[in-house]
């Protein structure tokens, strides 16, 4: 199947700092890339869906000023975790769409902690 | 609202038995079907996707969708203690496409 990569894998920060999580679609063009976030013995939520040149779609109650996304090219779409507090550690998943045929791939996945 | 259903589970089966996971969904216009395995602390992996009525087989997997009866089911063959994950049904529908996920079925495979 598709490969779809993140970076890092694993982020510890201090509460306050912002962090960067990439997602590339390593071997077809994405354009849609998808957020989520899991917690613990939690069910995915979706965050936001980024489309490839334009803003992010926001699902209610995140807020976008916080989880910044940028899709600047077909094949990456970042997520930044601006002013991360210890209520934002969970497990951050991307998700990339290959259009041809219609199917979603994930990324491995980045753990987040804010100690 | 568009939902996905599957029962939590954890549905038990014994290693070498059928496992057999449901997924209903509510919305008559879905296209696309999938199926996802999740283990403990990592990311979903598409493992089945199926786009029309009838069964789909992979191996030791059997995807099969009724879209009359609005079900898609996954059947895993001779089933292994490395099957034991959480199993993930997603539907594709509406004017965007979005995946709809269900909340899944953990499954427990006993030697």
């Amino acid at each position: 199947g598709a490969v779809v990569s993140q970076h890092p894998s694993r982020v510890i920060c201090k509460s306050g700092t912002s962090v960067k999580i990439e997602c590339r679609s390593l071997d077809f063009q994405a354009t849609t890339m998808f957020w989520y976030r899991q917690f613990p013995k939690q069910s995915l939520m979706l965050m936001a869906t980024s489309n490839e040149g334009s803003k992010a779609t926001y699902e209610q109650g995140v807020e976008k000023d916080k989880f910044l996304i940028n899709h600047a090219s077909l094949t990456l779409s970042t997520l930044t975790v601006t002013s991360a507090h210890p209520e934002d550690s969970s497990f951050y998943i991307c998700s990339a769409r290959d259009p041809r045929p219609d199917t979603q791939y994930f990324g491995p996945g980045t753990r987040l902690t804010v100690l | 609202q568009k939902e996905v259903e599957q029962n939590s589970g954890p549905l038990s089966v014994p290693e070498g038995a059928i496992a057999s996971l449901n997924c209903t969904y509510s919305d008559r216009v879905s296209q696309s079907f999938f199926w996802y395995r999740q283990y403990s602390g990592k990311s979903p992996e598409l493992i089945m996707s199926i786009y029309s009525n009838g069964d789909k087989e992979d191996g030791r997997f059997t995807a099969q969708l009724n879209k009359a009866s609005q079900y898609v089911s996954l059947l895993i063959r001779d089933s292994q203690p490395s099957d034991s994950a959480t199993y993930l049904c997603a539907v594709t529908s509406g004017a965007g496409n979005m995946l709809t996920f269900g909340g899944g079925t953990r499954l427990m495979v006993k030697p």
